[in-house]
């Protein structure tokens, strides 16, 4: 399949399940961070973003958890399905004094498999 | 209706060759890129455009020269493809040069063989 030889990090859980995808980023001066979804032949689609003046953020089953003191991201899915299996990228921007243009590092990503 | 479109999906093509990827946004942003992603699907940006103003250039090779010719389009030319060059390319767009919320393309896949 496409994960064989990627060597990402992966999940796996049975429909209905949560799954918590983590990251964590390397840089303190990072004030906003996304969560993007790329399934198998498309590009990265936005799901849900945070600034770093908060902790948590709530979409449609989809929760976002910072932790500026560890530097560590999460994403909460709520009763995953199978049309969420794809790769999972968290990505950081920092803004360096007005200086970064919307320039996003992203993570290295993690694979999760849903199975019915 | 598509928000960001690439062409061609597929290139496959020799060593040595030049070849261009287009890419089109309809969402009327201002700041357009394009990104690498390697084998290891390692995402890693090599430029941005903010109404056809270069602003970021991430130490890439001059085989490759991206050209805006209005904010809505960003093209990719590669002169003398090489091996290394071989990976997914993908095209995106942002509101403005602030704007870390950004739409992606389906990505061309790049062969050299």
């Amino acid at each position: 399949g496409e994960s064989v030889g990627l060597h990402l990090p992966t999940l796996s859980v049975q429909e209905g399940d949560n799954s918590i995808i983590n990251c964590a980023y390397s840089n303190s001066a990072s004030d906003y961070f996304i969560w993007y979804k790329q399934e198998s032949g498309k590009g990265p689609q936005f799901i849900i973003d945070i600034r770093s003046n908060m902790d948590k953020r709530q979409g449609q089953r989809v929760t976002v958890l910072l932790n500026k003191t560890v530097k560590h991201l999460s994403l909460q899915i709520a009763a995953t399905q199978p049309g969420d299996s794809a790769v999972y990228f968290c990505a950081e921007n920092v803004d360096a004094g007005g200086t970064s243009y919307g320039k996003l590092t992203f993570g290295q990503g993690t694979i999760l498999t849903v199975h019915p | 209706d598509t928000a960001v479109s690439q062409t061609p999906k597929y290139l496959v093509t020799q060593m040595g060759n030049d070849k261009s990827i287009k890419c089109e946004q309809n969402l009327g942003h201002d700041t357009m890129y394009w990104y690498k992603q390697d084998s290891k699907k390692f995402l890693k940006i090599m430029f941005s455009y903010n109404n056809k103003e270069l602003i970021i250039n991430e130490t890439v090779p001059n085989r490759f020269s991206p050209k805006s010719p209005d904010k809505a389009h960003l093209n990719l030319h590669i002169n003398s493809l090489e091996l290394g060059d071989s990976a997914v390319y993908f095209c995106a767009s942002s509101q403005d040069v602030t704007g870390p919320e950004q739409y992606f393309g389906p990505g061309t896949r790049l062969t050299v063989t």
